[in-house]
């Protein structure tokens, strides 16, 4: 158990519809990242949030955005949902700091997003 | 580009041989390595990292790899494998880019393990 949760554990909608992924990070984690697995496409950097702000994107798609709450969960939202985002959605925490530097990301169990 | 490169998609050992998974990088400053393991319907835990020193790290569950600049490697081996070692392998490389840590991984590559 990397510390790390994620809900809710599977998700199946409809295309064009609108979800929202959860993810707690590890105690005392300030820094939470997004990814997604697909089978096409591998696993792909989305987002990073450090301590509620915005800290980078990747590969991420106009219609998904993301934050972090003061509690330092964060929430993924995906918009206007095409079959090509079922993947799994895996969130990771890592214990960065202001400084910048090498930290090992610890990684959540993951939401499978099916879209039919 | 960066880029992390897996070159054996499947592979296949017997309970208690050894095994190497290799892993090559492409990366322009000193690169910051890591091997995960995703065992079917979980995430992925980290088996072990290389951030600097010794080039030989120990990890998890006892796997072990070396980091090879000259070949821009950084295999995975355990001497001897267990059935419950059946899983994906992923190989990734950090990259400080700004304010960020992000992980770029390999393709994966999938163990399975017969009696």
């Amino acid at each position: 158990d990397s510390g790390v949760t994620q809900t809710p554990k599977h998700l199946i909608t409809a295309t064009g519809q609108r979800v929202t992924l959860r993810c707690s990070p590890r105690s005392g984690d300030l820094s939470v990242y997004w990814y997604q697995q697909s089978l096409d496409q591998g696993l792909q950097f989305l987002i990073q949030y450090y301590n509620g702000e915005e800290r980078a994107k990747g590969n991420i798609l106009e219609r998904f955005s993301a934050q972090q709450f003061p509690d330092l969960h964060s929430e993924l939202n995906l918009s206007s949902l095409e079959l090509g985002d079922s993947a799994l959605y895996f969130c990771a925490s890592s214990v960065e700091g202001e400084r910048y530097g090498p930290y090992e990301q610890y990684f959540g169990p993951g939401t499978r997003l099916t879209v039919t | 580009a960066q880029s992390v490169t897996q070159p054996d998609i499947h592979i296949t050992v017997s309970e208690g041989a050894s095994l190497e998974l290799r892993c090559n990088y492409s990366y322009g400053a000193t690169p910051y390595l890591f091997w995960y393991v995703q065992s079917p319907g979980q995430g992925l835990q980290l088996l072990l990292k290389y951030f600097s020193g010794d080039t030989l790290v120990q990890g998890i569950k006892g796997f072990e790899a070396e980091f090879k600049r000259s070949q821009s490697s950084f295999n995975l081996r355990k001497p001897s494998v267990h059935w419950s070692d059946a899983a994906e392998y992923f190989c990734a490389v950090g990259v400080i880019s700004g304010a960020t840590n992000k992980l770029i991984f390999g393709t994966g590559t999938l163990l399975a393990v017969q009696p």
